[in-house]
């Protein structure tokens, strides 16, 4: 079972802002990256760290996080931004394995 | 640009033992700053990770899956390879590699993924 619960879906109006939430312990310890993915595709990496993001992603993403939550917002949300995505860090028993979100579907309205 | 792609059969038996190979282009695998991993997603769920390993041949595992699960470097290839072992329906799944920065605890590039059914 995962140790990142998301919640399982969420919509945007277009041109709005959402908020996607990941909570878990690990998270006191470790920043969460966040990752879009759109059907028949692999993840894309959008958010690493304290609020960074990959060359070439827009710059309408960006992450937060505040205790055991880590949250990604999406600052004018655009037809393209429907996709799943999925948090992911640390496991908290102090090992270094990742673990994942169970994942965000958003759709933009 | 750093690209990984995937190969192995689509199709395992159950109880045999599933193999992929990872080959790195744009980029070194022996490179001191990264980890190459193994992440896998069954058809309509989420992301599972698997394991990673480094240059070196250092490895950290999903203990839920550690038991079953080699991931092996091959540096003059530039190619890791993932072997799953006793696989069942349950291990069905797209697999995909990717490039795991353990220091910033992200997984920064992917490869497009695999499906590997396992079916009689």
């Amino acid at each position: 079972s995962s140790e990142l619960t998301q919640d399982p879906a969420v919509s945007v109006a277009l041109g709005q802002t959402v908020r996607i939430t990941c909570q878990g312990d690990s998270l006191r310890s470790y920043y969460a990256s966040w990752y879009q993915q759109k059907p028949g595709q692999a993840p894309v990496l959008v958010i690493y760290g304290k609020n960074n993001r990959p060359s070439g992603i827009p710059d309408r993403f960006s992450g937060s996080s505040s205790g055991n939550t880590a949250s990604l917002t999406i600052t004018g949300a655009q037809a393209e931004d429907e996709a799943d995505y999925y948090c992911n860090s640390r496991d908290s028993s102090g090992n270094p394995h990742y673990v994942f979100g169970t994942g965000t579907k958003v759709t933009v309205l | 640009q750093l690209q990984l792609q995937e190969s192995g059969p689509g199709l395992v038996k159950p109880s045999e033992t599933l193999s992929l190979t990872c080959t790195v282009s744009g980029g070194s695998i022996s490179s001191s700053s990264y980890y190459w991993g193994w992440i896998r997603q069954p058809p309509g769920k989420g992301l599972e990770w698997i394991g990673s390993i480094y240059y070196s041949g250092s490895t950290y595992y999903n203990p839920s899956l550690k038991s079953r699960v080699t991931i092996s470097v091959d540096t003059s290839k530039n190619q890791f390879s993932l072997k799953l072992s006793s696989v069942t329906a349950a291990d069905t799944a797209v697999y995909y590699c990717a490039r795991d920065v353990f220091a910033s605890v992200t997984i920064d590039y992917w490869g497009q993924g695999t499906l590997v059914t396992v079916s009689s």
